[in-house]
């Protein structure tokens, strides 16, 4: 089982949709979570840290459910600027290692007129 | 600020050839990562410093990946003999230190294409 875990898509929403993204994790021990975005060709960028009471940064809310060891992002409003792929992230209890950050494999979003 | 720089941004090489990638992290930060990442797939670390020393290196393919960071600071990837497996983005990341998330910046990545 992939420590972390994607539906990859890909999602296709007009302008205006709300989109909502999951992400489930294996190794109970995780501690910091995390959504990153990431446009074709270019880097990963941090988009958002997501904490077990939940947060929001504008039209985009983050959820963490550690017992159900899930994580989800919701996009109100979606703009054409939001394609792209959004990946699930997670940081690991463990002295020296800890800030290695754990990838999902990405969903995609496209967002159309 | 300037970012993390990576070069080269593409590179192209037959199977069994080597590659090298370099790596320039934000300066002060101690810690640097090299990940690939595949198309469709998320990135994925192949080694870890702490200054000069490595940290993690679990997931690194020792018998033909090799990486290095001398001085603590410029970083080297190196891959011999190269297969078509390893086309994918390298992709360096620094961090101020260990022990927390203190934020990664990532660099624009090199592409790697093995023919």
């Amino acid at each position: 089982r992939k420590e972390v875990e994607q539906d990859p898509g890909p999602f296709n929403v007009p302008e205006g949709a709300t989109v909502a993204f999951n992400c489930t994790y294996s190794n109970s021990a995780s501690q910091s979570f995390f959504w990153y975005r990431q446009d074709c060709r270019k880097e990963p960028k941090l988009l958002m840290s997501v904490y077990s009471s939940g947060n929001e940064d504008g039209r985009f809310t983050a959820q963490l459910n550690r017992a159900s060891q899930y994580i989800s992002l919701l996009i109100r409003d979606s703009k054409l600027s939001d394609s792209a792929t959004y990946l699930c992230v997670v940081i690991n209890a463990g002295g020296t290692s800890y800030g290695k950050l754990t990838f999902g494999q990405g969903t995609i979003l496209t967002v159309h007129p | 600020e300037a970012g993390v720089a990576q070069s080269p941004r593409y590179k192209i090489i037959e199977k069994r050839q080597s590659v090298a990638f370099w790596c320039n992290p934000i300066s002060g930060h101690a810690t640097l990562y090299w990940y690939q990442q595949i198309l469709g797939q998320g990135p994925k670390l192949l080694i870890q410093f702490q200054n000069n020393g490595v940290v993690d290196d679990s997931q690194l393919p020792k018998d033909r990946f090799s990486a290095e960071r001398l001085k603590g600071v410029d970083s080297t990837l190196k891959i011999q003999p190269a297969k078509l497996e390893d086309s994918a983005v390298y992709l360096c990341a620094s961090s101020l230190a260990l022990g927390r998330y203190y934020g990664y910046t990532f660099g624009s990545g090199t592409r790697l294409t093995v023919v």
